[in-house]
């Protein structure tokens, strides 16, 4: 039981490249969850996918994309990166989006834009 | 608007000492509130939940309290080890399970 994995762990991308950070969740949970956090910060919502089928933006969601492919993986896209995304990428995952369920985070993906 | 303060920024304690930190926050609406601890290069992992109807709730040497009354809420950790070495983060949650999530206070136990 590998709980919520993420690939990459580092990735550098250069300002206009496009890539996908890939998330997936074992433990059969509904919803699904995509966060940045970056220094002096608390983790920002980008995008959420409440169940399969579904995704919904978050509150900094400018810049990227969404898919959720199955109940199991949900992937975020960089179309053309910008310095500002240099981050730290979290993927997490919850039974459900309503009420107090436990989210469940990943490793996290440290994305460099230069 | 809703945010989240959360004190001290950092501390530094002695290990077997304990610590108390403090969450202050503005949500609307209120559900529930969680305190997390992440480790340097680590995904958060959740400590405690409690819904707004909870005054403490305890896991281990670690004991939340929340008044949302006066919303806020304290992490108290008793009797600390070198591994309580990491940042803790508080973060309630509003409807849907929206979270607010605090910048966190930075706590090093020194043995």
């Amino acid at each position: 039981n590998a709980g919520v994995t993420q690939t990459p762990k580092f990735q550098v991308l250069k300002t206009g490249q496009s890539m996908t950070l890939q998330c997936a969740q074992d433990m059969n949970h509904n919803s699904m969850y995509w966060y940045r956090q970056d220094p002096g910060m608390g983790l920002r919502l980008i995008y959420y996918s409440a169940s399969e089928g579904t995704t919904d933006k978050g509150e900094v969601p400018n810049g990227y994309n969404v898919s959720r492919l199955n109940k199991r993986e949900f992937s975020l896209r960089l179309e053309s990166a910008a310095p500002s995304q240099t981050s730290v990428y979290f993927c997490a995952s919850s039974k459900e989006r309503g009420g107090p369920y436990e989210q469940y985070f990943g490793p996290g993906t440290r994305l460099t834009v230069t | 608007k809703n945010q989240v303060e959360q004190s001290p920024q950092s501390l530094i304690i002695l290990e077997g000492k304990n610590c108390t930190l403090q969450c202050n926050y503005t949500v609307s609406p209120f559900s529930n509130l969680r305190w997390y601890k992440q480790d340097t290069g680590r995904g958060p992992v959740s400590l405690t939940i409690m819904t707004f109807s909870e005054n403490t709730k305890s896991n281990g040497r670690y004991t939340a309290t929340l008044d949302a009354d006066t919303k806020q809420s304290s992490l108290h950790i008793t009797a600390s080890q070198l591994s309580d070495s990491a940042s803790y983060i508080c973060a309630p949650g509003g409807g849907y399970n929206k979270l607010i999530f605090g910048a966190g206070t930075r706590l090093a136990v020194h043995p």
